[in-house]
């Protein structure tokens, strides 16, 4: 079974960081490009960042640019995402999805999501 | 960066009738050079992550039912749902993945009449 299971969510402080983790099965995950996307409470989709099969690609929201950073582990069939300088408006779900191709493509699996809140 | 927008905002629909959600975005994701559009179709259920449904802007997913269809090219999609079932009351997302930032449409709410 093709499965994204997402962690490292939590409540932290604006200005602090988290590191988020996406463990993929049931795939070849090196085959593949990644993606986070978000969701703020009662809110649409954000697409936060995407990385191609090899890591030789990468993109940014202007949202997350600088701050974000993208990375994978393909021998550990890892994803993750370090978010830098959080701020509230950072607070979301936030889903790790598997692309339809080595490169930026549509989401055709999609983890449960991990919550991320930034509050003093 | 790539625009999306959706209409309506919201419909309700009676279960077995038809559902028609429009797309339209900024500028073209119609990339010539293979003739796809880069668009695709989410389904999101009340406290579940989005599934795919569509993408090149009218392929169906795998497993996806046919009651499903997507249609458009350039800036005007449409996704149709032929006959509303009662699992089909969600929002509806389509987006644009012609190029980085992928973006997505402000999310069209379906529910029943």
């Amino acid at each position: 079974e093709v499965q994204l299971v997402e962690s490292g969510g939590g409540l932290v402080q604006p200005g602090r960081s988290l590191r988020l983790s996406c463990a993929a099965s049931g795939f070849t995950f090196n085959d593949y490009a990644m993606h986070w996307v978000r969701q703020a409470p009662g809110k649409g989709l954000e697409w936060v960042s995407g990385i191609n099969w090899n890591s030789g690609s990468i993109d940014y929201a202007d949202s997350v640019k600088g701050r974000f950073n993208i990375s994978r582990d393909n021998a550990k069939n890892s994803l993750y995402l370090q978010m830098n300088s959080l701020r509230a408006e950072d607070s979301a779900l936030y889903y790790c999805a598997k692309d339809y191709s080595s490169s930026s493509n549509a989401f055709d699996v999609w983890g449960q999501g991990t919550m991320v809140t930034v509050s003093s | 960066d790539i625009v999306m927008t959706q209409s309506p905002d919201s419909l309700a629909v009676s279960l077995g009738e038809r559902a028609t959600i429009n797309c339209r975005s900024s500028r073209s994701v119609l990339y010539r050079s293979n003739n796809k559009n880069y668009l695709a179709w989410y389904r999101q259920k009340p406290g579940q992550p989005p599934e795919l449904l569509i993408y090149w802007a009218s392929t169906r997913e795998s497993g996806v039912p046919d009651r499903f269809s997507g249609s458009g090219s350039g800036t005007d999609f449409t996704l149709t749902i032929s006959s509303l079932q009662a699992e089909d009351v969600a929002v509806y997302y389509c987006q644009q993945y012609y190029i980085a930032p992928l973006t997505f449409g402000p999310g069209t709410k379906v529910d029943l009449k």
